[in-house]
């Protein structure tokens, strides 16, 4: 049984950068479609980016893009997803998504992580 | 980038009463569309892909219908577990990816 289990609740300062990590289990996460996906809270859902086994390089939203950076770890089967110049409006649940390569469609999340809360504050 | 519309933003509903969910999409998408509930305090869950196919696990009570720009969620008789927010999602292009607003199933 495929589990996507995330970091901890983070705090963070203006400017600064956040690591969020999202721990694969059942799988390998070489073998999975990840995207990421935040909320803030009381509102829906914005794509932020993903990254496929066999793609170059990770895709990012064209609003993000310039902080973003999305790799895996196959040796831990870990998931990260790292944003820099952290903003108050990047306040948000951060949740990263898996789907089986195999099974195309990388823009569906058959596999949810329990979400991590981002709290950008001074 | 293609944009989602849910409506309504709340629908109140009886438990047991049958309720119907719209998203419509800027273009068209053919069938590639999904939806997902979120319950207060958890992740989203996938319950319809396809624009039609219920994903593992899922009741019967819920269906999906809709082509192109014009999709439709019904859940056929509300269970108390029901109540949640439902959002739709295009997958037409990957990367190009987006959301409704979400639409919001209260009990009445």
């Amino acid at each position: 049984q495929v589990q996507l289990v995330q970091s901890g609740a983070e705090v963070k300062k203006p400017g600064s950068s956040v690591k969020v990590s999202c721990k694969f289990s059942g799988d390998s996460v070489n073998n999975f479609a990840i995207n990421w996906m935040r909320q803030v809270p009381g509102q829906g859902l914005e794509w932020m980016g993903g990254l496929i086994p066999t793609f170059p390089t990770p895709q990012y939203s064209r609003k993000l893009e310039d902080r973003l950076t999305m790799t895996t770890d196959e040796s831990s089967s870990t998931a990260y997803m790292e944003m820099a110049s952290l903003r108050s409006e990047d306040t948000a649940l951060y949740f990263c998504t898996g789907r089986l390569e195999e099974a195309g469609h990388y823009g569906l999340f058959d596999y949810w992580g329990q979400g991590t809360l981002v709290t950008v504050s001074s | 980038e293609i944009v989602m519309t849910q409506s309504p933003a709340t629908l109140s509903v009886s438990p047991g009463e049958r309720a119907t969910l719209s998203c419509r999409a800027s273009l068209g998408v053919s069938i590639n569309l999904a939806w997902y509930q979120q319950r207060p305090g958890q992740a989203p869950r996938l319950l319809i892909y396809g624009a039609s196919t219920r994903a593992t696990g899922i009741p019967a009570r819920f269906s999906g219908s809709g082509s192109g720009t014009e999709f439709t969620l019904t859940i056929a008789s509300l269970q108390s577990e029901d109540f949640a927010v439902y959002y739709c999602q295009q997958y037409n292009n990957w990367p190009l990816l987006s959301f409704g607003g979400g639409t919001k199933v209260e009990i009445k």
